[in-house]
C-alpha cells in the first residue's frame, strides 16, 4: 500500500460545483503539503501544514481552502470550481527531523469544465 | 524571488549513453536540493537528496553534484536504460517549508 494515499485519483467536474481532494498518509509525518502541477509551469505550493492547528497559504492559495483533521489527514476544497483549476494535484508529506525531503503521493487529475 | 530552470527541456538517446541533466537556481541561500523522478499519470519520487553543506550524493547509476556559488546541479546518470525514461524535476528548498520546483526534463532511453 502506499504510504501517501490521494482520492480521487480522477475527477471531472462543471464549473461552479464544490469539490474535496482528500490525502491521508501512513508515514506519521507531521508535514503536509499540497502542490498543483501545470505543463509548462512547474510544481507550485498551494498550502501546508507543520500539524493539526497549523495551516499556512502556499504562493497560489486562492480559489483553494483546507482542512488538517488529522495529523495523518489533509484535505484540499475547491469551493467553487473553474476551468484553469484544472490540473494535476499532489500532496506531499515531510517527516521530523525535517531534512527537506519530501514523499508525494500519485495525484489527482482534476479537470473543470 | 528564487527561480530554477532545468536543461534541455527534452532529451532522447540511445540505450548505455552517460547522461547529464542540469538544474540551475537564482539564489544560492538554500537549504537543499532534491532531485525526483515522475513517471505518466505517477507521483514523484524523491532520488537524491543534498543538503546545502554537500558536494554531491550518489545512488546506484545516479550521481548529483551541487556547486551553490554558481547556483547549478547537475543529475548524471551512468549507462542509460530504456527503465530511465521518465521526467526528472529538481526543487530547491529555501528554508525547509517550501519546495521551489524546474519545469523537469523529459528523458526517453531507446533500445
Amino acid at each position: 500500500d502506499a504510504d501517501v494515499t490521494q482520492t480521487p485519483r480522477n475527477r471531472i467536474t462543471k464549473t461552479g460545483k464544490r469539490i474535496m481532494l482528500e490525502c491521508s498518509q501512513t508515514k506519521g509525518h507531521d508535514r503536509m503539503y499540497w502542490y498543483r502541477q501545470d505543463p509548462g509551469l512547474g510544481l507550485r505550493l498551494i498550502y501546508y501544514s507543520f500539524d493539526v492547528k497549523d495551516i499556512n497559504k502556499g504562493e497560489i492559495s486562492d480559489g483553494y481552502s483546507v482542512s488538517r483533521q488529522a495529523q495523518a489527514k489533509f484535505s484540499l476544497s475547491l469551493e467553487s470550481a473553474i476551468p484553469n483549476q484544472t490540473a494535476l494535484y499532489f500532496c506531499a508529506t515531510a517527516g521530523q527531523p525535517n531534512t527537506g525531503e519530501l514523499f508525494f503521493g500519485e495525484g489527482s487529475r482534476l479537470t473543470v469544465l | 524571488k528564487q527561480e530554477v530552470t532545468q536543461i534541455p527541456a527534452a532529451l532522447s538517446v540511445p540505450e548505455g549513453e552517460n547522461l547529464v541533466l542540469n538544474c540551475s537556481f537564482t539564489d544560492s541561500a538554500i537549504y537543499n536540493l532534491q532531485w525526483f523522478r515522475q513517471d505518466p499519470g505517477k507521483g514523484l519520487t524523491s532520488l537524491l537528496l543534498i543538503q546545502s553543506s554537500q558536494r554531491e550524493q550518489t545512488s546506484g547509476r545516479l550521481n548529483a553534484s551541487l556547486d551553490k556559488s554558481s547556483g547549478r546541479s547537475t543529475l548524471y546518470i551512468a549507462a542509460s536504460q530504456p527503465g530511465d525514461s521518465a521526467t526528472y524535476l529538481c526543487a530547491v528548498n529555501r528554508n525547509t517549508d517550501k519546495l521551489i520546483f524546474g519545469t523537469g526534463t523529459r528523458l526517453q532511453v531507446f533500445p
